[in-house]
């Protein structure tokens, strides 16, 4: 089955540095997601981009989306100690009525 | 207001027990799900029902067993814990299966001893 692997798996920046991290998968997508996991915590939903957009905002949040080379990537801009947590992305394709969730990435902002 | 809900938050047991997990959406969604997370971090599905209905029953062993009562509800119990079993389990809901976002409860961390 279809799964994303994000890359790295783990990241420490300072507060106020820029955080990116990539997902790769396998197979056409209807969408990819990203996930948001504090220490303890459900995982919180992101960032929703469609198979027919390239590039989304939200907030500090920007995800790009490649189809050709199957692969997106998660850019936190001007990190906050709030922003540590692991990062998971989640690819959903038509005919299937699940997302295959990544290992996740673990990003620690050091204030 | 809590969208999804589950309880218990921990839960400690003994081989071989019994125990169940609940939980609830206030969301009006359709489509429920479980997920097993291991120590790892990596996040299985288990379970999927679409209005009471079930719709994704992954190779999971026989004993776990999910209930839906209502399309607001779903809940999981697990027959002769085994060690193995100890992770944390979520609950997620969706407006529809296939692709919507989903949401997610705060987990319930499982320790079989």
């Amino acid at each position: 089955s279809q799964q994303g692997e994000e890359d790295p798996q783990a990241l420490s920046i300072q507060e106020g540095e820029n955080a990116t991290m990539n997902c790769s998968y396998k197979t056409s997508i209807n969408n990819l997601q990203w996930y948001r996991q504090n220490s303890g915590r459900g995982l919180v939903h992101l960032i929703l981009i469609r198979s027919n957009e390239r590039e989304k905002h939200s907030g500090r949040l920007r995800v790009t989306l490649d189809t050709s080379k199957k692969s997106s990537s998660l850019l936190i801009t001007a990190s906050r100690a709030a922003d540590t947590a692991s990062y998971f992305c989640a690819t959903a394709y038509d005919g299937n009525n699940r997302l295959a969730f990544g290992k996740g990435n673990q990003v620690v902002v050091i204030p | 207001d809590t969208a999804v809900s589950q309880t218990p938050k921990y839960l400690v047991t003994q081989m071989g027990n019994d125990k169940s997990i609940k939980c609830e959406q206030n969301l009006g969604h359709d489509t429920m799900y479980w997920y097993k997370q291991d120590s790892k971090k990596f996040l299985k599905i288990m379970f999927s029902y679409n209005n009471k209905e079930l719709i994704i029953n992954e190779t999971v062993p026989n004993r776990f067993s999910p209930k839906s009562p209502d399309k607001a509800h779903l809940n999981l119990h697990i027959n002769s814990l085994e060690l193995g079993d100890s992770a944390v389990y979520f609950c997620a809901s969706s407006q529809a299966a296939s692709t919507y976002e989903q949401y997610f409860g705060p987990g319930t961390r499982l320790t079989v001893t």
